[in-house]
């Protein structure tokens, strides 16, 4: 079964700053999809960016991109230019690309988002 | 936006009265899935539906059902609710590509409930 682990449960950066964060994931599967949600106070679900695993290139979404190690299951997400808005739970995500399987997300448990001003 | 909707929003019930909770989705997409979220477990799904009345138990199924009669509704429903079940529970959908579904999932607002 896959596993998705996110070991950071709380990160905190200054104001335009950088920030990463981490996600692990096991897997015996070639071909999968990799996602980053963003749960803000509001609790709405919402999709950053996301990777194909047969794809070598780095996703990257404006101030959004990803660092993806498919050879050490790795799968972490920069934001450039923090900004007030960015804080939130953030939920690495993972889909089996198999046919009939049933296509659902193994999540992590998250990590919490904290924006200084 | 994918156009779900999920009603009610919050709802606090009793053990062991029943509750259905209903996702209502307005571009006919293929699969829709319910999934509870509770504090360190991220998401988990509950159960998810390929069509209309084709439905299979996710990793968490134990005391709830489910139903789809039209294409655009998918109902969970807690027979017999139980304290374990308060959570925050959504609902999701996924576009459908050629072979299967489409890479990402979207998902409603979230329902909270709450059983006393």
């Amino acid at each position: 079964a896959q596993t998705v682990t996110q070991s950071q449960p709380e990160m905190s950066v200054q104001e335009a700053e950088t920030v990463t964060l981490s996600c692990t994931y096991d897997t015996s599967e070639s071909d999968y999809y990799l996602f980053w949600y963003k749960q803000p106070p509001s609790r709405q679900m919402i999709l950053v960016i996301r990777q194909e695993a047969y794809k070598q290139q780095n996703a990257t979404e404006n101030r959004f991109s990803v660092n993806f190690q498919k050879a050490a299951k790795s799968f972490s997400l920069k934001i450039s230019d923090s900004q007030l808005g960015d804080a939130a739970m953030y939920f690495c995500a993972y889909r089996s690309a198999v046919m009939d399987s049933n296509y659902q997300l193994i999540w992590g448990a998250g990590t919490k988002l904290i924006i200084k001003p | 936006d994918a156009g779900i909707t999920q009603s009610p929003r919050h709802k606090v019930t009793e053990t062991g009265t029943p509750v259905t909770l209903r996702c209502h989705q307005t571009e006919n997409h293929r699969y829709m899935y319910w999934y509870r979220q509770d504090p360190g477990h991220g998401l988990r799904l509950i159960h998810y539906s390929y069509g209309v009345k084709d439905t299979d138990k996710g990793e968490v199924s134990d005391g709830y059902s489910v139903s789809r009669s039209k294409t655009e509704d998918f109902l969970l429903t807690l027979e017999s609710a139980t304290s374990s079940q308060t959570s925050v529970y959504f609902c999701a959908i996924s576009r459908s590509g050629v072979r299967g579904p489409v890479y990402e999932q979207y998902f409603g607002p979230g329902t909270r409930l709450t059983v006393t």
